[in-house]
């Protein structure tokens, strides 16, 4: 079956370390996309690719890098974690920015202590 | 901001009972989505509307699209409990650069 593939799950990390999110996608999507999910503020966009090597900046870009070298895997790096980064992690996918629905994964627990 | 915005932010229901569930928004769209979040999951899609679009259905779902009030509501008809989740809006604006933006979203609870 197609879907969309986030790991780890859940991570603790400590401030200042750097730290990797994955996604992984089988429906051949042309777009992802990376959200984090805080109380009070729902869903925001971090970065969003429209195809391999095409990246670029969501809402809250700050604090973070991304990069698609393959059309499946669209990585989240926290280059120097703050504690202002822990949240919930979500990667999507979609056939389109924003006039289809996306799929997302189950998310990464993100604790930066 | 161009977040859209739910209303109520909570609701509790009896099971057997509708839910309505609320989004108004501030510009045009060229389509509005709701989506449903279990407890420690993703997002699923849940139904799309156009902007040419008045009402939508899917099972127990209808959705229905006031462009003129820029507004939208999603009806859960005979709620069972399995329906607790978190609901949310998500549009998307016209514009060259337009993405999908989504809502704070609405907690549903359903008793059984």
């Amino acid at each position: 079956d197609a879907g969309i593939t986030q790991s780890p799950r859940y991570k603790i990390t400590e401030t200042g370390r750097q730290v990797t999110l994955m996604c992984h996608q089988t429906w051949s999507h042309s777009y992802m996309f990376w959200y984090r999910q805080d109380l009070g503020h729902g869903l925001r966009l971090i970065y969003y690719s429209a195809a391999a090597d095409i990246t670029d900046k969501g809402e809250v870009p700050d604090g973070y890098v991304v990069s698609r070298s393959k059309t499946e895997n669209f990585p989240l790096t926290l280059e120097s974690a703050t504690r202002s980064q822990t949240s919930v992690y979500f990667c999507a996918s979609s056939a389109d920015r924003g006039r289809q629905p996306q799929h997302f994964g189950d998310g990464t627990r993100l604790s930066i202590l | 901001s161009q977040q859209g915005e739910e209303d109520p932010q909570a609701l509790s229901i009896q099971e057997g009972e509708n839910a309505t569930m609320n989004c108004s928004y501030k510009t045009s769209i060229n389509n509005l989505q709701w989506y449903r979040q279990n407890s420690g999951r993703g997002l699923v899609h849940l139904i799309l509307i156009r902007s040419n679009e008045r009402e939508k259905h899917s099972g127990r779902l209808r959705v229905t699209l006031d462009t003129s009030k820029k507004s939208s509501s999603l009806l859960i008809t005979a709620s069972r409990a399995a329906d607790t989740a978190s609901y949310f809006c998500a549009t998307d604006y016209t514009g060259a650069n337009s993405k999908l933006t989504f809502g704070k979203g609405i907690t549903l609870s359903v008793r059984p």
